[in-house]
């Protein structure tokens, strides 16, 4: 077991709503990414936040937006929930702002759109 | 393009058998390179990084050519458990490091 939480760990929306998923970094870690990995797909990357700031982002569009807390936890929110949402959504932490490559993912969520 | 490709498979072989995961990258500014392995509805987690020298970890071996952009990942004498997907994943810094995943190779090995 890592240490990474998520939760939760399966939820269903329909379009348009908004949701929030939220993840609790391994201990000593200050670093999380987010992925959103579609059926048959690899993980994409969504952004990075290091110390309460995100410093990087991907191909996602800025209805996918994020926060980190002082205690290093973060949360993934996405407005106008489109079909093509659904996915699994990985929370991954890693020590400082430079990543050696060992990223320790939670178990992930399971978000259906309908 | 895909930043890293590979074959998706599935990869069906029998118990025994040895098995090669090919994967090619787009960007030769990839700083790093590893295998990860994510077990069926499960997250993913390190296998084993990828040197130009080439490494081993028990039955398991990867390769790394620069020139040509490409890993592999080389699994001899499959056992049941092996059975998973294989994510070929590069590490870029473009102004902040990130790991780029592949679509991953799906191996199934039958008794």
């Amino acid at each position: 077991e890592t240490g990474v939480t998520q939760s939760p760990t399966h939820l269903i929306k329909t379009r348009g709503q908004q949701v929030t998923l939220r993840c609790s970094s391994q201990s000593g870690h200050n670093t999380v990414s987010w992925y959103q990995q579609a059926l048959g797909q690899g993980p994409q990357f969504i952004f990075q936040y290091y110390r309460e700031e995100e410093n990087g982002r991907g191909n996602f569009p800025p209805r996918f937006s994020g926060l980190q807390f002082p205690n290093y936890s973060s949360e993934l929110n996405v407005n106008a929930l489109e079909l093509d949402d659904s996915a699994l959504y990985l929370c991954a932490s890693s020590h400082s702002g430079a990543i050696t490559g060992e990223l320790f993912f939670g178990e992930g969520s399971r978000l259906t759109v309908l | 393009r895909k930043e890293v490709e590979q074959d998706p498979g599935p990869f069906n072989v029998p118990e025994g058998a040895t098995v090669a995961f090919n994967c090619t990258y787009s960007n030769s500014a990839s700083q790093s390179f590893f295998w990860y392995r994510q077990d069926c509805r499960k997250e993913p987690k390190l296998l084993m990084s990828v040197y130009s020298s080439g490494n081993e970890d028990g039955r398991f071996t990867a390769q790394l050519n620069r020139a040509s952009q490409y890993i592999s990942l080389l699994i001899r004498d499959s056992k049941l458990s092996d059975s998973a997907t294989y994510l070929c994943v590069v590490l870029l810094n473009t102004g902040f490091q990130k790991l780029v995943f592949g679509t991953g190779t799906r191996l199934l090995v039958s008794p």
